[in-house]
């Protein structure tokens, strides 16, 4: 299994309030990204990086932020929670599409978040 | 963006049916993949195809990049096969997902 860990892995919180969820990993892979998984949408994309402190959006980015530090940390902030934003956030990880590596993305275990 | 389409959305079958879950991508992808998510939430890999054909067990997957589109086969089903199936097209960095083939297998 890719050494990958959310924390926290279940959250309830109040609207107005800042939130962070962290992603770990020990692979040393170089791209991360964060998606969030609603019933009916399946899975989107909401921020990814591609090394250290180079991140970009992705298409459900507004209401988030992320910081990238060191390679094997990977953070999403929401600075100011809301209901719509209560959900499933999975992290994943790939070493990207180079000559000797796939793209292929490996998933952490998920953080459910619900605010109130 | 790319577009993933998936269908069918809902699949019930019978313990032991086989059955073909489809993936329709918009534009040309660098890679391409199968997912489970279990009942548990957990997202396994199933399968990195970006062309041609591979089997593990009873699941076998085929993509046809030039045709854009890409199908999951379950053979001989069992209740441990029930969740949803996503398949997610790579390109530019980062993959879009579709929104999944929620299978039921009933004994």
């Amino acid at each position: 299994d890719a050494g990958i860990t959310q924390s926290p892995r279940h959250k309830v919180t109040e609207t107005g309030t800042p939130v962070t969820l962290r992603c770990h990993q020990t692979e040393n892979h170089r791209y991360m990204y964060w998606y969030r998984q609603d019933p009916g949408h399946g899975l989107r994309l909401i921020h990814y990086s591609y090394g250290v402190k180079d991140t970009d959006k992705g298409e459900v980015s507004d209401g988030y932020s992320v910081s990238r530090s060191k390679t094997e940390d990977f953070l999403l902030t929401l600075e100011s929670a809301t209901s719509s934003q209560t959900s499933v956030y999975f992290c994943a990880i790939s070493e990207g599409l180079t000559t000797h590596y796939t793209g292929e993305l490996f998933f952490g275990e998920g953080s459910r978040l619900t605010v109130l | 963006g790319i577009q993933v389409e998936q269908s069918p959305p809902d699949l019930i079958l019978q313990e032991g049916a086989n059955s073909t879950l489809r993936c329709n991508f918009s534009d040309s992808v660098n890679n391409l993949q199968w997912f489970h998510q279990n009942p548990w939430g957990q997202l396994i890999n199933l399968f990195y195809i970006p062309s041609g054909t591979k089997q593990n067990g009873r699941l076998s997957a085929t993509t046809v990049a030039t045709e854009r589109y890409s199908l999951l086969y379950i053979s001989s089903s069992q209740t441990t096969d029930s969740g949803v199936y996503f398949c997610a097209a790579y390109n530019a960095g980062k993959s879009t997902f579709g929104d999944g083939t929620t299978l039921t297998v009933k004994p």
